[in-house]
């Protein structure tokens, strides 16, 4: 089983608020991921990281910033939450090609 | 062109029935193939990965590429309602995963 942890899983916030949800994994791997996913639709890559202190942008767009300053720990923050955010987000580790997904954090913008 | 390409329509079947899943891909240059499930309000866990074509069997699970069609396919035998959940395909394309939009899969018991 995977040990890849998020936090919180569910989050409530209103329009204009900061936040970082968080990513943890504990299986030493390099390459880490974060995804954002909508019922019915495919899953979308916002940031991906190969490594500490690298960090780019992925496939769709998004507004959110990432760090990785550590190889386990790879944050993910919104500088000012919209209720166009509302989603679930999904971080991932990898060593190989196959990724290991954590739980998830769904996050509702009011 | 989107790079995996899955038919996202529910799929409900009896306990024991044989579930039958599908996607096609794009780029006949894409060689590893892969299936996740993922049970309401979890992540996507991996099912099974293949390389290249053929098949590859894990207990109740066979996964199928084509790669002259550039088909993949999950077949479950047996069908439990334990197995309810969406799955998704996806390969690994541009040095990335491509998803499908997944299938969820009602077994009824």
């Amino acid at each position: 089983e995977a040990d890849i942890y998020q936090t919180p899983r569910y989050l409530v916030i209103g329009t204009g608020k900061k936040i970082t949800l968080e990513c943890s994994q504990t299986m030493g791997h390099d390459k880490m991921y974060w995804y954002q996913q909508d019922p019915g639709m495919e899953l979308h890559l916002i940031h991906y990281s190969y490594g500490v202190n690298s960090t780019e942008k992925g496939d769709l767009s998004s507004e959110s910033t990432v760090s990785r300053i550590r190889t386990e720990h790879f944050p993910l923050t919104l500088e000012s939450a919209r209720p166009s955010h509302t989603s679930q987000y999904l971080c991932a580790s990898s060593l190989g090609v196959e990724q290991y997904f954590g739980p998830g954090t769904r996050l509702t913008v009011t | 062109q989107k790079e995996v390409e899955q038919d996202p329509g529910p799929l409900s079947v009896p306990e024991g029935a044989i579930v039958s899943l599908n996607c096609t891909y794009s780029n006949s240059a894409f060689q590893y193939f892969m299936w996740y499930r993922q049970y309401s309000r979890k992540g996507p866990e991996l099912l099974m990965y293949t390389y290249s074509s053929g098949n590859k069997e894990d207990g109740r699970f066979t996964a199928q590429v084509d790669k002259s069609s550039k088909y993949i396919s999950l077949f479950i035998r047996d069908s439990q309602p334990s197995d309810s959940a969406t799955y998704l395909c996806a390969t690994v394309g541009l040095n990335r995963l491509a998803f499908g939009k997944g299938n969820q899969v009602v077994v009824i018991p």
